[in-house]
C-alpha cells in the first residue's frame, strides 16, 4: 500500500523551462510534507518543505503546492538548470504521531538538457 | 562540521554473516533514523530514536537490531545477512522527533550474495 506516489519516474525538461514533478498521497492524516533531492552515490538532501496550514511555499528558484482536496502536491523548479538533474523523493509526515516518521515516495529522475 | 557520516560505505558479505553499521552526526540532534533504499521502492525506515537512550520499529525492521550508543552514535546490526537485505542502507538524523526536516548521511551499500 503506496501512501505517497511518484506516478513519473523520469522526466526530461530543457535548461532554462520550469520542471514540475508531482506527487499524490493516500493518507489524510498527513499534514507535513518535504521534498528531498539525491544525486548518484549521495545521500538525499533537504529541499523544501510545506505544512498543511499552507498552501504554497517558495524558496529562490523551488516552489512547492499544496492541493489538500486532491491530496496533490508539486515542486516547481524555475528556470531549470543542468545541477538540478538528480532524482527528487516526497516525503511525508503525520503530525498525531510520535515521532518524524517519514513515508517516501518512490522518486522521479529529472534530467535536465543543456 | 562533517553532519552524518557513515561506515562502511560498501560492504560485501555471504548468506549468515553478520556485520554493523555505523553511523554518528555532529548536529547535537535528538533522533536518528536508519532507512533501506531498493529500485523502485523509495526509502523505507527500519527503526529510529527519537532521543538518546531509546529505540523503536520502523517499517521494514525485521533481521535488523539497533544500538542507539550515545547521543552522536546510531548502529545497524544485521545478525545474519540474508540476499534480501541488498540495499543501500542510509542513517538519517533530526533536531528532534517532533515534526522537522531529516539530514542524511552518503550511504552503505551492501551485497549480500
Amino acid at each position: 500500500d503506496q501512501q505517497v506516489k511518484q506516478n513519473s519516474p523520469s522526466l526530461s525538461v530543457q535548461e532554462g523551462r520550469i520542471s514540475i514533478l508531482n506527487c499524490d498521497y493516500t493518507n489524510s492524516m498527513f499534514d507535513y510534507f518535504l521534498w528531498y533531492k539525491k544525486y548518484p552515490a549521495e545521500g538525499p538532501t533537504f529541499l523544501i518543505s510545506i505544512s498543511s496550514i499552507k498552501d504554497k511555499n517558495e524558496d529562490g528558484r523551488f516552489t512547492v503546492f499544496l492541493n489538500k482536496s486532491a491530496k496533490h502536491l508539486s515542486l516547481h523548479i524555475v528556470p531549470s538548470q543542468p545541477g538540478d538533474s538528480a532524482v527528487y523523493f516526497c516525503a511525508a509526515s503525520a503530525k498525531g504521531g510520535a515521532t518524524n516518521k517519514l513515508i517516501f515516495g518512490t522518486g522521479t529522475l529529472l534530467a535536465v538538457q543543456p | 562540521n562533517a553532519g552524518v557520516t557513515q561506515t562502511p560505505k560498501f560492504q560485501v558479505l555471504k548468506t549468515g554473516q553478520s556485520m554493523t553499521l555505523q553511523c554518528a552526526q555532529d548536529m547535537n540532534h535528538n533522533s536518528m533514523y536508519w532507512y533501506r533504499q531498493d529500485p523502485g521502492m523509495g526509502l523505507r525506515l527500519i527503526y529510529y530514536s527519537a532521543s538518546e537512550g531509546t529505540t523503536d520499529k520502523g517499517e521494514v525492521p525485521n533481521g535488523y537490531n539497533v544500538s542507539r550508543l550515545n547521543k552522536r552514535e546510531f548502529s545497524l546490526r544485521l545478525e545474519s545477512a540474508a540476499p534480501s537485505q541488498t540495499s543501500v542502507y542510509f542513517c538519517a538524523s533530526s533536531v528532534s522527533s517532533g515534526i522537522s526536516e531529516q539530514y542524511f548521511g552518503p550511504g552503505t551499500r551492501l551485497t549480500v550474495t
